[in-house]
């Protein structure tokens, strides 16, 4: 069965600084990665997503994800994190039949 | 409107009410789930309907009913809820259920 681990709950960092939150998955089958970023009052939006092909992703707005199957991985980072980065995250592994499995999520705080 | 609605924004209903959430995708989208978002606890799944049919009921209580009249909206009908019911829900769509799922900003709903 399909599960996700988000290893910090929260991640305080100053702005400009780097960051990475982290997160680990275990997948019996065909593997697919995801992140979500949700900001307050409102709903989740696709930050980015590992389907096949190059094992490093990119979002439009500086953040990156490696995925490592040896360590059964998909870690995020930015390498200058801005006030407005301020959300919660959340990785996800898509189970099959439309399911996604999300781990428990990480509340990201920049703080000027 | 673009991309995923949900009304209302915000629901308190007592015990004995019976009250729906509504869900409206613009995307031309063939699925669409219903998730719940409780504090401290990871997204939970609860229905997945693809081209109107249900194919996922993640062992939802009863007190929950779904309904989809067409791939463009769905419905999650409320009748004597309990105060642990209290959370976001959590619309999403996708062409697939094997592609990206976009999400609206959810209902937050106030059991007392």
């Amino acid at each position: 069965a399909q599960s996700v681990t988000q290893l910090d709950s929260q991640v305080p960092v100053f702005e400009e600084a780097p960051v990475e939150l982290r997160c680990n998955y275990s997948s019996s089958v065909s593997v697919y990665l995801f992140w979500y970023v949700q900001y307050p009052n409102q709903g989740l939006q696709l930050l980015l997503k590992y389907l096949s092909g190059s094992t490093l992703v990119e979002s439009i707005n500086g953040f990156e994800a490696e995925f490592n199957k040896s360590q059964t991985s998909f870690h995020l980072r930015k390498p200058s994190v801005h006030i407005s980065d301020t959300a919660e995250y959340f990785c996800a592994v898509a189970a099959g039949g439309g399911k996604l499995i999300f781990g428990q999520g990480t509340e990201l705080s920049v703080k000027p | 409107e673009t991309g995923v609605t949900q009304t209302p924004r915000h629901l308190v209903m007592g015990m004995t009410n019976k009250k729906s959430l509504k869900c409206e995708q613009h995307l031309g989208h063939n699925a669409m789930y219903w998730y719940k978002q409780s504090a401290k606890k990871p997204l939970e799944l609860m229905f997945v309907y693809n081209f109107k049919e249900q194919t996922e009921n993640n062992s939802v209580p009863s007190r929950f009913s779904p309904e989809c009249p067409n791939s463009s909206h769905l419905f999650l009908h409320l009748h004597t809820l309990q105060p642990e019911d209290s959370a976001l829900y959590l619309c999403a769509s996708s062409q697939e259920v094997y592609n990206e799922q976009f999400f609206g900003p959810g209902t937050r709903l106030t059991v007392l």
